[in-house]
């Protein structure tokens, strides 16, 4: 059975570094592509981007100047840092696995088929 | 950015009655469409990917249909464990994008 499970810090203040890692346990860690999504509290999904085993990256256009995913294949271990935070980055956050499809113009994600529980993260002063 | 667009944006249903969700992509997604479900304190769960097919684990009611640009999720016969919020979400380009969500609700 495939499982994540994610930690860091809850509570940060103004300007200051988001750091989540997720940990998967079960299942292959080369053949799919780990992402980061985050829903504000009462609102919608927001995808905020995925790597793949190789460390290839792909970051949604909004955060791009400000997040950085990388991939421990050692660990089966993937992280999320998000800087300059301000309050508009208060959100549930979660990581998910998305397996890897071919495509005719390559590799790609595409459905996100296992979660973790997410972990909440308010940016306060 | 691909716009994803649902609606409605509530969707009052009686139990055993059957829900009809829309999701209109602002450019043609082929069938790259995934839907999921969301309880309340819960992660999302996937319940249809390509559009149409059917995880094994998930229950024959729910059912997906549509390609390029218009897209549905239809629950049968809604059981009470079905009131929840639902999303789609394209996978056709990135950034991949997320519909604002359809919460279906007991009338």
């Amino acid at each position: 059975q495939v499982q994540l499970q994610q930690w860091g810090a809850g509570l940060l203040t103004p300007s200051e570094t988001l750091s989540l890692t997720c940990a998967v346990y079960g299942g292959s860690f080369s053949d799919y592509y780990w992402t980061w999504i985050r829903q504000p509290p009462g609102k919608g999904l927001e995808w905020i981007g995925e790597i793949n085993h190789s460390g290839s990256a792909n970051y949604h256009p909004s955060l791009k100047s400000r997040v950085t995913i990388s991939i421990d294949t050692s660990k089966n271990q993937f992280s999320l840092k998000l800087s300059s935070l301000t309050a508009a980055d208060t959100a549930l956050y979660y990581c998910a696995r998305s397996p890897r499809l071919i495509t005719s113009s390559g590799a790609a994600s595409y459905k996100l088929d296992y979660w973790s529980q997410g972990s909440l993260v308010t940016v306060s002063s | 950015e691909i716009v994803m667009t649902q609606s409605p944006a509530t969707l009052s249903v009686s139990p055993g009655e059957t829900a009809t969700l829309t999701c209109r992509s602002s450019q043609s997604i082929r069938s790259n469409l995934a839907w999921y479900q969301q309880k309340p304190g819960q992660a999302p769960r996937l319940l249809i990917f390509g559009a149409s097919t059917r995880p094994t684990t998930i229950p024959t009611r729910f059912s997906g249909s549509g390609s390029g640009t218009e897209f549905t999720l239809t629950i049968s016969s809604l059981q009470s464990e079905d009131f929840a919020v639902y999303y789609c979400h394209q996978y056709n380009d990135w950034p991949r994008t997320f519909g604002q969500g359809t919460k279906v609700e007991v009338k």
